[in-house]
């Protein structure tokens, strides 16, 4: 069956300090692979997605076939990064969603 | 382009009662999906529309839940005879004609059954 899991349901750091949040998927073919993230009070937003290969806000995510994950990772932890994180396969003809990570930055 | 719009945002209904939740897509988007959330869940697939046709109802409940695309106006997410499990935030996406590409989704109906 295809499955997105995202093992942890929270995330707690300390600003500055290194984070990842882990996805891992199993689904046939080469699903394309999106983050997505939802701010307090504010809309479920798109962060990246895998074929751009781009960085925003300082996060990026790299595609590991062999491991079928693609984390989010980002260097340095911002209090402003604390959110919801969804990360979601698009297959077929729609997006499937993780359960989310809520990362907790603190000061 | 005002963004995706969902309304109401919040609804209560009675237990029996029809509970219809609006979606209107972006300017342009012709591709919708309606998403819940449980209390303590991620999003969960229900349906996709395009326009004046059901692409993929897989995620939604056998009875009781319904979703149209019409040719004009917004899709419509209808749950009749609701029940307190029935509880959730509803969440629309739109996206334009091409697949793959950048959803974009609304802010939510928050559905309390009573």
């Amino acid at each position: 069956a295809q499955r997105v899991t995202q093992p942890e349901k929270l995330l707690s750091v300390f600003k500055g300090a290194p984070v990842e949040l882990k996805c891992n998927y199993s689904y046939s073919g080469s699903p394309e692979l999106f983050w997505y993230v939802q701010y307090s009070r504010q809309r479920l937003q798109l962060l990246l997605r895998h074929i751009s290969r781009e960085s925003i806000k300082g996060f990026t995510a790299d595609l590991n076939k062999g491991e079928t994950s693609f984390h989010l990772k980002k260097p340095f932890a911002q209090e402003e990064d604390s959110a919801m994180y969804y990360c979601a396969p698009y297959n077929t003809d729609k997006l499937i969603f993780g359960t989310g990570t809520r990362l907790q930055v603190f000061p | 382009n005002a963004g995706v719009m969902q309304n109401p945002r919040h609804l209560v209904r009675r237990r029996g009662q029809e509970a219809r939740l609006r979606c209107s897509p972006m300017k342009g988007h012709s591709h919708v999906y309606w998403y819940r959330q449980l209390p303590e869940e991620g999003l969960k697939f229900m349906v996709y529309l395009q326009k004046e046709n059901i692409i993929d109802e897989s995620g939604m409940p056998k009875e009781r839940f319904s979703a149209e695309f019409p040719k004009e106006g917004p899709s419509i997410l209808r749950i009749q005879q609701v029940v307190r499990g029935d509880s959730a935030a509803y969440f629309c996406a739109s996206s334009p004609q091409v697949q793959n590409t950048e959803a974009f989704f609304g802010q939510g109906t928050r559905l309390t059954v009573v």
